[in-house]
């Protein structure tokens, strides 16, 4: 019964790779994000999510491309993986309060 | 552009109460103060929230000044669980939904 699930929960890849992160929340929110956190633990919002509409882009690369297939669902997908792309990635849902999803480790070599 | 800024780390006692503060000077009329914690690398989870008035849960308190230009976080008896990074949170809104502007955190060590 968990509320927000992100799949999976460590990612181990090569520079230039394609890989996806799955966000899915049963919490009935139309509001989704993700936010990175970095090496330093601050956490940055990227993108927002309403009702599988985009919101907020902070100014994230392109090669980071959010898709919501429905209400439930926000999925990262990231082109082209870099050094720098190394973080952890939550997810979160909600509006006047969020709630966060247990985050993705990504380690790009 | 982080909105808050916060002790980098604080030590408390097991028992007694931890006071936790933040410095949201720039704060507008309408963007509310929340807290959140993050224990360990999981994902942050939510304490308290306020806009000008004090505010009281099963968790937590939080006293916000008058001029609202800082906040303090109470855990009134701090346990071993309590340890965790505290984040100090302004919520700008943003094109019809919000956004959280997270501070740096405090590292709180409770010690037995």
């Amino acid at each position: 019964d968990t509320a927000v699930s992100q799949t999976p929960k460590y990612l181990v890849t090569q520079m230039g790779n394609d890989k996806s992160i799955k966000c899915e929340q049963n919490l009935g929110h139309d509001t989704m994000y993700w936010y990175k956190q970095d090496s330093k633990k601050f956490l940055k919002i990227m993108f927002s999510y309403n009702n599988k509409e985009l919101i907020i882009n902070e100014t994230v690369p392109n090669r980071f491309s959010p898709k919501s297939p429905d209400k439930a669902h926000l999925n990262l997908h990231i082109n082209s993986l870099e050094l720098g792309d190394s973080a952890v990635y939550f997810c979160a849902s909600g509006l006047r309060e969020q709630y966060f999803g247990p985050g993705t480790r990504l380690t790009v070599t | 552009d982080a909105k808050t800024t916060q002790p980098t780390s604080m030590d408390c006692a097991e028992g007694r109460a931890a006071n936790l503060p933040c410095n949201h000077s720039t704060i507008s009329g309408n963007e509310y103060v929340y807290w959140y914690r993050q224990i360990h690398s999981q994902g942050p989870q939510y304490i308290i929230h306020g806009l000008k008035n004090n505010e009281t849960n099963e968790m937590a308190s939080l006293i916000i000044t008058e001029d609202r230009k800082s906040s303090t976080l109470i855990l009134p008896h701090a346990t071993l669980r309590d340890t965790a990074v505290y984040y100090c949170i302004v919520r700008v809104a943003n094109s019809g939904t919000y956004k959280y502007i997270f501070g740096t955190g405090t590292r709180l060590k409770v010690l037995a």
